[in-house]
């Protein structure tokens, strides 16, 4: 397995300016989960997925974040507009319900907003 | 709601043994272990259900204190490939997979 894929693994933005993050998750799980990591505040869920469908999007910070999961095997979170504050990395987790509790996680995207 | 985790971090030599501490203020399901190396993913090590059962990995293992709520994590024998940050992470009751991780406790094992 390709494990989960996140695009981009840098992302350097301007204040303002609309950010777009990609997940695809290992094929046949059914759970996607969206995760923020600051130092200040360690590791956020911000929302997360169960068969395509939003669960649990009490995580997300503001409007301006928003999540989407439109088939099986992709998912984007968008910021917009991005501030400094958003700077984090910011990871996609797939699991496959049935099977086990484990979270897959992807490799992570860092996002840096000037 | 956060669980909280003890130490923020300790320093090791290698062979020593370790224990990281992980508490919640409300009832748990399931205490989730994952380790994170700099730079890295986290990656899982194991879970805890309800009922106390200690889970070993390795000579990694953990337990689960319902009535306490709380979990501990046991290394023993510690290794160079030990070092890392671990998290708790604790679902509850009805959380439906929805899994909050506590500010880690940063390991660092030293020859």
């Amino acid at each position: 397995d390709a494990g989960v894929i996140q695009s981009p693994r840098h992302e350097v933005t301007e204040m303002g300016q609309e950010v777009t993050l990609r997940c695809k998750p290992i094929s046949g799980h059914n759970s996607l989960f969206w995760y923020r990591q600051t130092m200040m505040r360690g590791l956020e869920l911000l929302i997360y997925f169960n068969n395509n469908v939003p669960i649990d999007d009490s995580g997300m910070p503001e409007d301006r974040f928003s999540a989407k999961m439109p088939n099986a095997s992709f998912s984007t979170l968008k910021i917009q507009p991005s501030e400094p504050r958003d700077s984090a990395v910011y990871f996609c987790a797939s699991r496959k319900t049935q099977d086990s509790y484990e979270q897959y996680f992807g490799p992570g995207t860092r996002l840096t907003v000037t | 709601q956060q669980p909280v985790q003890s130490p923020q971090a300790v320093i090791l030599r290698e062979g020593e043994d370790a224990v990281i501490n992980c508490s919640s203020s409300k009832a748990l399901y399931s205490v989730h272990w994952y380790r994170q190396k700099h730079g890295e993913a986290p990656v899982f090590l194991m879970i805890l259900l309800k009922g106390g059962e200690q889970k070993g990995h390795d000579k990694i293992s953990a337990s689960f204190n319902e009535k306490k709520q709380q979990s501990s994590l046991y290394l023993t024998a510690s290794q160079l490939s030990y070092s890392g940050t671990y998290f708790c992470g604790t679902e509850f009751p009805g959380g439906y997979q929805k899994v909050t991780f506590g500010t880690g406790t940063k390991l660092q094992v030293i020859p």
